[in-house]
C-alpha cells in the first residue's frame, strides 16, 4: 500500500490555467505538508496542516490555495499558473506537530510544467 | 537567519567510504535528519540525530555535534545504487524543518 500518494504525477499546462494536485496519506498522521522543489533542488515548505487546520503558510503567492477536507487529504489548487511555478511539488505527512520532531514521509511528487 | 550548508556535489568510487558534511544554524534545535533522494523520486528518510554522537544503521552512519552545529553522513562499502542526492534538514525551536539544498553523490565504478 502506498503511504503517501499524489495525483497526477506529471502535469503539463499553459500559462494562465488553473490546476489542482491531490494528496492522500493512509498512515493515520495528523500533519500534512506541501513542498516545492525547484531546479536547484531546494525543498521549500509552502503549507502545513494539522488536523485540517493551517499551521504554516510561508510566503507563497495567494494564487496557491491548499484545502484539507479531512486529515488524510491535503489538496493544492493553483490559479493563473505562471512559468515560475514549474517545479516538482511534494506532499508529505508526519505523525504530529509542535510537540516533538517527527519524521516526514513524502509522496512521489508531481512534476508541473507550465508552458 | 536559519541556514543549512552542505557540499553541492561529491564523487566517490564503488566500494569506498564517503562522508557528507552538513553545518546548520537554526533558531533553537530539535534534531537533524538525513534523507536520500534518487533522481526523479521522493526523499526517503535515512536517519535522525538529536543527541551528540554517532548512530550506525547498516552501511550508513550519522554523526551529530550540537556544540559545533555540525553533522555528517557516512556511507561505507559504496554501491552504484547509492548514487543520489542526500538532504540534510534541521528542526528548529518550532519543530519546523529547515532543509539544505542537498549533496549530489556520484559513484564511479
Amino acid at each position: 500500500d502506498t503511504a503517501v500518494s499524489q495525483t497526477p504525477k506529471y502535469l503539463v499546462t499553459q500559462m494562465g490555467n488553473d490546476k489542482s494536485i491531490k494528496c492522500e496519506q493512509n498512515l493515520g498522521h495528523d500533519t500534512m505538508y506541501w513542498y516545492k522543489q525547484d531546479s536547484k533542488k531546494f525543498l521549500k515548505i509552502m503549507f502545513s496542516y494539522n488536523n485540517k487546520e493551517l499551521i504554516i503558510n510561508e510566503t507563497v503567492p495567494n494564487r496557491f490555495s491548499p484545502k484539507s477536507p479531512d486529515k488524510a487529504h491535503l489538496n493544492l489548487h493553483i490559479n493563473s499558473l505562471e512559468l515560475g511555478d514549474s517545479a516538482v511539488y511534494f506532499c508529505a505527512s508526519s505523525q504530529d506537530w509542535g510537540e516533538r520532531t517527527d519524521t516526514q514521509y513524502f509522496g512521489p511528487g508531481t512534476r508541473l510544467t507550465v508552458l | 537567519g536559519q541556514n543549512i550548508d552542505q557540499p553541492t556535489e561529491m564523487t566517490a568510487t564503488e566500494g569506498a567510504i564517503v562522508q557528507i558534511n552538513c553545518t546548520y544554524q537554526t533558531s533553537g534545535f530539535n534534531g537533524l535528519f538525513w534523507y536520500q533522494q534518487h533522481a526523479g523520486e521522493a526523499p526517503t528518510f535515512l536517519s535522525y540525530n538529536v543527541l551528540d554522537g554517532l548512530e550506525e544503521k547498516g552501511r550508513f552512519s550519522s554523526f551529530l555535534s550540537r556544540s559545533k552545529g555540525y553533522s555528517y553522513l557516512l556511507l561505507k562499502e559504496l554501491q552504484m545504487k547509492d548514487s543520489a542526492s542526500y538532504l540534510c534538514a534541521a528542526a528548529d525551536s518550532n519543530y519546523q524543518l529547515i532543509w539544505g539544498a542537498g549533496t549530489k553523490l556520484i559513484i564511479k565504478p
